[in-house]
């Protein structure tokens, strides 16, 4: 069974940094590229960024541009994403999921993050 | 402001049909295909039509995809209370080189 727990999630204020990790089994991990998706409360879905099975290839939204590093390690089936330079905007619950690879086949149960002094 | 343009909401009854746009331009989903992914109520996105039509295995039959041109549509059959969800498109973007998703569609079955 494919499963997907992200962690690290909390509150942090204005100007921080947070490290999320998505902890993956139940699949060859290091055969899939990986995406994070975000949803602010009671907004919509947002793609936030998408890393490549080697890592070779790494893509993300223009809202979290230069502030954001996302990163895998295949050895340890983990998917992680690094969060800096935060803002109020940033709140919201962040999503791990499965690139398939034309739609997100599986997420997680998501990991809520929220930025407020 | 969403890439993809998706109607806020549907209603219909338990039983009826309804369909649920999702327009974009040439840029995402007239050159790629389209993913839809229906959220219940505090929960998780979960795939619901991938490659404009595919229906993933055990999600049931009353749930299809189309797409011509630069729009695509979700449409569900016999509704059930339990289908009161928000439902979202989702397709990569070429020119910004990343995934787009729709505003997303709130469901009401009455």
């Amino acid at each position: 069974e494919v499963q997907l727990v992200e962690s690290g999630g909390g509150l942090v204020k204005p100007g921080g940094s947070l490290r999320l990790s998505c902890a993956a089994s139940g699949f060859t991990f290091s055969s899939y590229s990986m995406n994070w998706v975000r949803q602010a409360p009671g907004k919509g879905l947002e793609w936030v960024s998408s890393i490549s099975s080697s890592s070779s290839y790494i893509y993300y939204a223009d809202s979290v541009k230069g502030r954001f590093t996302i990163s895998r390690d295949n050895a340890k089936n983990s998917l992680y994403l690094q969060m800096n330079s935060l803002r109020a905007e940033d709140t919201a619950v962040y999503y791990c999921a499965r690139d398939a690879p034309t739609d997100f086949d599986y997420w997680g149960q998501g990991t809520l993050v929220t930025v407020s002094s | 402001q969403s890439v993809l343009t998706q109607p806020p909401s549907v209603s219909a009854a338990p039983g009826q049909k309804v369909t649920i746009s999702c327009s974009g331009s040439s840029s995402n989903i007239g050159n790629n295909y389209v993913s839809w992914y229906q959220q219940l109520p505090g929960t998780a996105p979960k795939l619901l039509i991938y490659d404009n039509n595919k229906r993933p295995s055990g999600i049931p039959d009353r749930f299809s995809g189309s797409k011509s041109g630069t729009s695509a549509t979700l449409g569900i059959t016999g509704l059930q209370t339990g289908d009161e969800a928000d439902y979202y498109c989702g397709t990569w973007d070429s020119s910004l080189s990343g995934v787009v998703f729709g505003g997303g569609t709130k469901l009401t079955v009455l």
